[in-house]
């Protein structure tokens, strides 16, 4: 199967600082990356949806200018957590899509992100 | 409202049990359906898809799942769990409607006992 590279795997960051996790297809072109969200014992909930050269698609309740998404090419795309505070600890999981019908989506191996 | 759920939270079987995982799901339009398994403390892995065609679908690992359009339902199966399949077990849902963004169930706690 395709693979999708997530990277940190895990970061520790102090309260106000800004930390960015990048998401890489590495063996295709994705059109679309989604940007997910897992606390623990929960499930995913999206957060946002990226196109490569437009911006993201947030989902209700997230806050754009907190989670800043980048998909400047069609094999990267970066999620910033802008002025991290405790509560934005979490494990952030990216996937990527080649995009089309019938197509699934691959998932990175995820970053857990603790704001001390 | 788009929205997928899965009906057991947590399962304790004995190994050679059988499985089987309830999945219904509410969305407007052709849907794509999938489960997904996540070991503790690894990412998630595809098990199984239903694009179209036989609504019976095997995956990875002995796993099954029967896509009932009538009842919005795909349930996993697995007639044989091992101590390995021990794992959290999602339900997803995308199509059209949603940008193909995977909507998943709240996840299945599956404890394997030897």
């Amino acid at each position: 199967g395709a693979v999708v590279s997530q990277h940190p795997s895990r970061v520790i960051c102090k309260s106000g600082t800004s930390v960015k996790i990048e998401c890489r297809s590495l063996d295709f072109q994705a059109t679309t990356m989604f940007w997910y969200r897992q606390f623990p014992k929960q499930s995913l909930m999206l957060m946002a949806t990226s196109n490569e050269g437009s911006k993201a698609t947030y989902e209700q309740g997230v806050e754009k200018d907190k989670f800043l998404i980048n998909h400047a090419s069609l094999t990267l795309s970066t999620l910033t957590v802008t002025s991290a505070h405790p509560e934005d600890s979490s494990f952030y999981i990216c996937s990527a899509t080649p995009g089309g019908l019938n197509t699934e989506a691959f998932f990175g191996q995820g970053t857990r992100l603790t704001v001390v | 409202a788009q929205s997928v759920s899965q009906h057991n939270h947590h399962v304790i079987l004995s190994e050679a049990a059988s499985l089987e995982l309830g999945c219904n799901y509410s969305y407007g339009g052709t849907v794509n359906l999938f489960w997904y398994v996540q070991y503790p403390g690894q990412h998630l892995q595809l098990l199984l898809k239903y694009f179209s065609g036989d609504p019976l679908v095997k995956g990875i690992k002995g796993f099954e799942a029967e896509f009932i359009k009538s009842k919005f339902s795909f349930n996993l199966r697995k007639p044989s769990v091992q101590w390995s399949d021990t794992a959290e077990y999602f339900c997803a849902v995308n199509g059209k409607n949603s940008g193909y963004a995977l909507n998943f169930g709240k996840g299945t706690s599956l404890l394997v006992t030897p």
